[in-house]
């Protein structure tokens, strides 16, 4: 399966303030997905990111608050805008190879603290 | 809109004894994956179902799901401390075509004692 790096691993955060973590894929990939898991809660997606078109957002998420790019096969960012101590999370991307039978797979995580 | 109900939600064991942990889903399961996750980090696959009654298994640890694809269960087997982690089921809520969204279920703590 593919190799999955995100960066930062971790980073600390002031309020309003707004932070991009990026994933990065060592292969093309189709699909690629972002996650967030709240303290002490299961994961959540985001939105898929479409290879140069608009992501595709999970009710609840919206653009202006988790922009999203993905320029080609490889690679996606995520910003988390804004932030307030709600946003803290692990921010995790996930990608899938072929068809909806195969399984995602994830980054290691970006955990992310607002103070 | 479907759920995925982990039990039990936290787990010790000695090292050596076997384990199950629990996947209940309140809707047919479209596929069904088995994670693993170390305290704060990414997750690591570990199985995919898809069948009913299907069984599948890797090292010490088997994965099954019944014939109505409704529930999974996770076993393992003389556990190590190396299998200590959250372990989480995650599902296609609706048959291939229509999404591409996993949910995930509430996960399973498993310390394991030396």
């Amino acid at each position: 399966s593919a190799v999955i790096s995100q960066k930062p691993s971790r980073d600390i955060c002031q309020r309003g303030t707004s932070l991009t973590i990026q994933c990065q894929v060592d292969s093309q990939v189709t699909m690629m997905f972002w996650y967030r898991q709240q303290p002490g809660q299961s994961l959540t997606l985001i939105a898929t990111a479409n290879q140069g078109s608009e992501a595709t957002y999970e009710s609840g998420f919206v653009i202006d608050k988790f922009p999203i790019s993905r320029p080609n096969l490889t690679f996606s960012t995520l910003t988390v805008s804004n932030m307030s101590p709600e946003d803290s999370s692990i921010y995790l991307c996930s990608t899938r190879e072929g068809g909806l039978n195969q399984p995602q797979h994830f980054g290691d995580g970006t955990r992310l603290s607002i103070l | 809109s479907q759920e995925l109900e982990q039990s039990p939600q936290s787990l010790i064991v000695q090292e050596g004894k076997n384990l199950t942990i629990n996947c209940t889903s309140s809707k047919t399961l479209y596929g069904l994956y088995w994670y693993k996750q170390k305290y704060g980090e990414g997750l690591i696959f570990l199985m995919m179902l898809q069948k009913g009654g299907e069984e599948k298994s890797h090292e010490k640890i088997t994965a099954k799901l019944d014939e109505k694809k409704q529930q999974s269960s996770l076993h393992i087997t003389a556990s190590q401390p190396s299998h200590a982690g959250i372990y989480l089921c995650g599902a296609a809520p609706s048959p291939g075509g229509a999404t591409n969204k996993l949910i995930f279920g509430t996960g399973t703590l498993l310390a394991v004692q030396p």
